[in-house]
């Protein structure tokens, strides 16, 4: 059964600092995938990672996989009030469905 | 249309009535997913539908839940006997095959009073 970590749960970090959230995940992945949710609101695609050392950036968002540690990071550079969210990931192995995991909740304070 | 949209965006319904939420997703696309978001909690899989293959039922928490969808179109979820357990939001994705992002839907708001 696949399984996804991601930590921290929570975050409360000040602007302009950087920080680091992590995703687990058990089992070898075809995909990986980093997702924003505003509260109340959907979920926003910000990345799909696919391949071993594979590194996409979006303004202040930097996201890397590296299959052979089952970890992909989501990096947060000089954070800005913007970016309070809940982040999660998700992986998929084949045609089986998005597992989740239980997503950080970003807070970015002055 | 441009994107994935479910129908309704709220429902409120009194405990032990049927319910039917609707997925239309982006054209083309054959993956289908419900999931369920409760309040501050991450998402939870419901059921996977991927073109004419037998659904993936794994996540379907009783048998008061169904769902189905008619080829590459529409999907209707459908919870019988509601409970105020069932309480949560009831977020819909698609996806084409082959391709690899998933994009979501804006979600039911199911409240069960």
């Amino acid at each position: 059964e696949l399984k996804v970590e991601q930590n921290p749960l929570f975050l409360s970090m000040q602007e302009g600092k950087n920080y680091t959230i992590y995703c687990n995940y058990s089992t070898t992945s075809d995909r990986l995938y980093w997702y924003r949710q505003d509260p109340g609101k959907s979920l926003e695609s910000l990345f799909v990672l696919l391949s071993n050392g594979a590194v996409k950036q979006e303004g202040r968002l930097m996201a890397s996989l590296d299959t052979k540690a089952r970890l992909s990071t989501l990096h947060i550079t000089a954070a800005v009030h913007d970016l309070s969210a809940t982040y999660f990931c998700a992986v998929v192995i084949s045609s089986t469905p998005l597992v989740f995991g239980k997503g950080t909740r970003l807070s970015v304070i002055a | 249309g441009a994107g994935v949209s479910q129908s309704p965006s709220n429902k409120v319904t009194e405990k032990g009535k049927d319910v039917e939420l609707r997925c239309d997703p982006i054209s083309g696309h054959t993956a289908l997913y419900w999931y369920r978001q409760r309040l501050g909690q991450g998402l939870e899989f419901l059921i996977y539908f991927q073109g004419n293959s037998a659904p993936d039922k794994s996540g379907l928490p009783s048998d008061r839940f169904s769902a189905e969808r008619t080829g590459e179109s529409v999907s209707t979820l459908t919870i019988q006997r509601t409970q105020q357990e069932d309480s949560a939001v009831y977020l819909c994705a698609s996806r084409l095959t082959g391709g690899t992002e998933a994009f979501f839907g804006q979600g039911t708001r199911l409240t069960v009073v």
